[in-house]
């Protein structure tokens, strides 16, 4: 069935690194969504993408759109202790006239040690 | 505003007991939706109402039930549980059905015994 894959699954990294979680669709998507969920909390929502090539930025995180509509990045610059989470994107896949479907990602969950 | 709302926030059953897991939002948002999250596994939807009145399967129905009982409140009911059942269950709502950023509860730690 229609996936979104997510990779890497787990990243573990060094406070100040950088940090990049990739999201991929075998079907183009309608726009796609991050959220980010802390340890023992819920998904809360970051940005939503729906242009083609589409980039946006929130302080040290930036988000971008592929093309093709099928891929979409998460990019973190110089990790902080309070970036610890999991990191999911939902891709938005139309099935025909105003029928959608919300598939998220297995998610990543991005560790930094101080 | 409290957002999302649910209830209970843990919850043990035995194999075959039933019971309903309570959400609701003070946001006036049109749809609202369930999810359960397992390790490893992400979120899948279970049930989702994209207006009042309206209820719909998402991708993991069986053994679930759901009510949208008015704008604000969608409740999850098993009817008899099972231990595959034991999750994290998070209710959500959004403006518009799928299009929107979704607003996500606290969520309901379950265990079934």
């Amino acid at each position: 069935g229609q996936q979104v894959m997510q990779i890497p699954q787990y990243q573990h990294v060094q406070e100040g690194e950088d940090f990049t979680t990739y999201c991929n669709s075998s079907t183009t998507l309608s726009n796609i969504q991050w959220y980010k969920q802390r340890p023992g909390g819920h998904p809360v929502f970051l940005i939503q993408l729906v242009k083609s090539g589409e980039v946006k930025k929130q302080k040290r995180l930036t988000f971008q759109f592929g093309e093709a509509k099928k891929n979409s990045s998460l990019h973190i610059t110089a990790t902080q202790t309070t970036d610890v989470g999991t990191y999911f994107c939902a891709g938005l896949i139309s099935s025909g006239g105003s029928n959608y479907k919300l598939t998220f990602g297995k998610g990543t969950l991005l560790t930094v040690n101080p | 505003n409290a957002g999302v709302t649910q209830t209970p926030k843990f919850q043990v059953l035995k194999t075959g007991q039933s019971m309903t897991l309570q959400c609701a939002q003070d946001m006036n948002h049109n749809s609202m939706y369930w999810y359960r999250q397992d390790p490893g596994m992400g979120l899948r939807l279970i049930y989702y109402s994209a207006s009042e009145g309206t209820t719909d399967k998402g991708e993991v129905p069986n053994g679930y039930n759901v009510s949208r009982l008015n704008k604000r409140e969608f409740s999850l009911r098993l009817e008899s549980a099972a231990p595959s059942q034991t999750s994290v269950y998070f209710c959500a709502s959004s403006e518009g059905q799928f299009l929107y950023e979704q607003y996500f509860g606290p969520g309901t730690r379950l265990t079934v015994t």
